[in-house]
């Protein structure tokens, strides 16, 4: 079946750094992916999306490549925030069903 | 977007009751999903609840134990039935964006739920 791995956390980080998170899948077909954040006390929202290989998402300065001969969706900001600092997922869908499938989630703690 | 609203948004509850939980969303919406995100783990798919239909179960949940409503195309609940301490966790409706591909969905906050 469908699955995503993405990397553990916690990820500490001090403002301005460089950040990755990994994210890999496994799925048939062509599945659509997408990064959810989840700040403190909130809801997950959609972060960005891309819907076939080698589509870019990106938003709020966070950009993740749809790579289908590596099956990855890694997540990128070349300067992070303290306002950052969240609880980041992986997730994809694809097949007959709306069903995502969630990674388990990175922690990223932005020190300023 | 969508604006999606819980209550109640926690709940302490002692073991072998049981808890309903509301979801309401701002706009008519066909499809509603429950998830639960236990301590440390990631989000899991409870069910999808159609409006006018029995709503459909993911491997591993039961509607004995997840009944849900969804008597309009703007509410839904979720009940968590006999509870256990295992039962424990963030429990969180959301909806499909208008248009979207289906991944695309907005969450309500979540209702924390500990069980005693």
């Amino acid at each position: 079946g469908n699955s995503v791995t993405q990397m553990e956390g916690p990820v500490t980080l001090s403002e301005e750094a460089f950040l990755t998170i990994n994210c890999t899948y496994t799925a048939t077909g062509y599945p659509s992916l997408f990064w959810y954040v989840q700040y403190p006390g909130e809801g997950l929202q959609l972060l960005l999306k891309a819907t076939k290989a080698d589509d870019k998402g990106s938003n709020k300065g966070f950009e993740a490549t749809y790579r289908k001969e590596t099956t990855s969706f890694h997540l990128e900001k070349g300067s992070v925030q303290v306002s950052d600092s969240a609880v980041y997922f992986c997730a994809l869908q694809g097949g007959a069903t709306n069903k995502l499938i969630f990674g388990t989630g990175t922690l990223l703690a932005v020190q300023p | 977007s969508a604006v999606i609203s819980q209550k109640p948004s926690r709940d302490i509850c002692q073991r072998g009751t049981s808890l309903t939980i509301q979801c309401q969303v701002d706009s008519q919406v066909t499809m509603m999903f429950w998830y639960r995100q236990q301590p440390g783990q990631s989000l899991t798919l409870i069910a999808t609840a159609n409006q006018g239909s029995e709503a459909t179960y993911e491997s591993g949940f039961v509607i004995d134990k997840f009944p849900i409503s969804r008597p309009n195309l703007t509410f839904s609940t979720l009940t968590v039935s006999n509870m256990s301490p295992e039962d424990s966790s963030i429990y969180l409706c959301s909806v499909e964006a208008v248009g979207g591909t289906g991944g695309e969905q907005f969450f309500g906050p979540g209702t924390r739920l500990t069980v005693l």
